[in-house]
């Protein structure tokens, strides 16, 4: 069974700081997908980031880059002079490439971001 | 473009009471899931629909019914529903197999007394 764990339940960080959140997995698969969404308080999930497992290259989108290390099975997010709109849940999750591509969901961080 | 829609998005349910959750999309997705979000446990699969006319469970599938009624609409049912259904369940669509992406609803916080 595919599992994800994210260790911080809440994280807190001052507007323009870098900050880092860490999600750790466990799959039998060689090939599959991590993403990172968000839950902003309108409770709308949004994906932030997309990596596919054999790429070596770390996925950026804008301020929203990801560290992912295969054979440790760490998939971190970090984002980069972080806003007030950066405040939500986030979530890391893990699919299988093939199939009906179901996702496996963390526990999620909340983070806030302090003016 | 609505994306994937959800009715309601609010409900109150005493024990034992049944209801309908509704799911559409209009982007023309093989793949529908259903999923609930509880406190601390992240969103956890219910059942899904990987094609239309077909449905199987996920993780949590007891207590709940599915219909994949076409390849837009994907509903859940409670039948007798139980204050551990408390909780916010999400409609979700994707491409599968594609690049992974699930594309969700806005949610429906139901409450169970």
């Amino acid at each position: 069974a595919q599992t994800v764990t994210q260790s911080q339940p809440e994280m807190s960080v001052q507007e323009a700081e870098t900050v880092t959140l860490s999600c750790t997995y466990d799959t039998s698969e060689n090939n599959y997908y991590l993403f990172w969404y968000k839950q902003p308080p309108s409770r709308q999930m949004i994906l932030v980031i997309r990596q596919e497992a054999y790429k070596q290259q770390n996925a950026t989108e804008n301020r929203f880059s990801v560290n992912f290390q295969k054979a440790a099975k760490s998939f971190s997010l970090k984002i980069s002079d972080s806003q007030l709109g950066d405040t939500a849940m986030y979530f890391c999750a893990l699919t299988e490439i093939q199939g009906a591509q179901k996702l496996v969901f963390g526990q999620g961080t909340r983070l806030t971001i302090n003016p | 473009n609505a994306g994937v829609t959800q009715t309601p998005k609010f409900q109150v349910l005493k024990t034992g009471q049944s209801m309908t959750l509704q799911c559409a999309q209009d982007m023309n997705h093989n793949s529908m899931y259903w999923y609930r979000q509880d406190p601390g446990m992240g969103l956890r699969l219910i059942y899904y629909s990987a094609s239309e006319g077909t449905t199987d469970k996920g993780e949590v599938p007891n207590g709940y019914n599915v219909s994949r009624l076409n390849k837009r609409e994907f509903s859940l049912r409670l039948e007798s529903a139980a204050p551990s259904q408390t909780s916010v369940y999400f409609c979700a669509s994707s491409e599968a197999p594609s690049y992974g992406e699930q594309f969700f609803g806005p949610g429906t916080r139901l409450t169970v007394l």
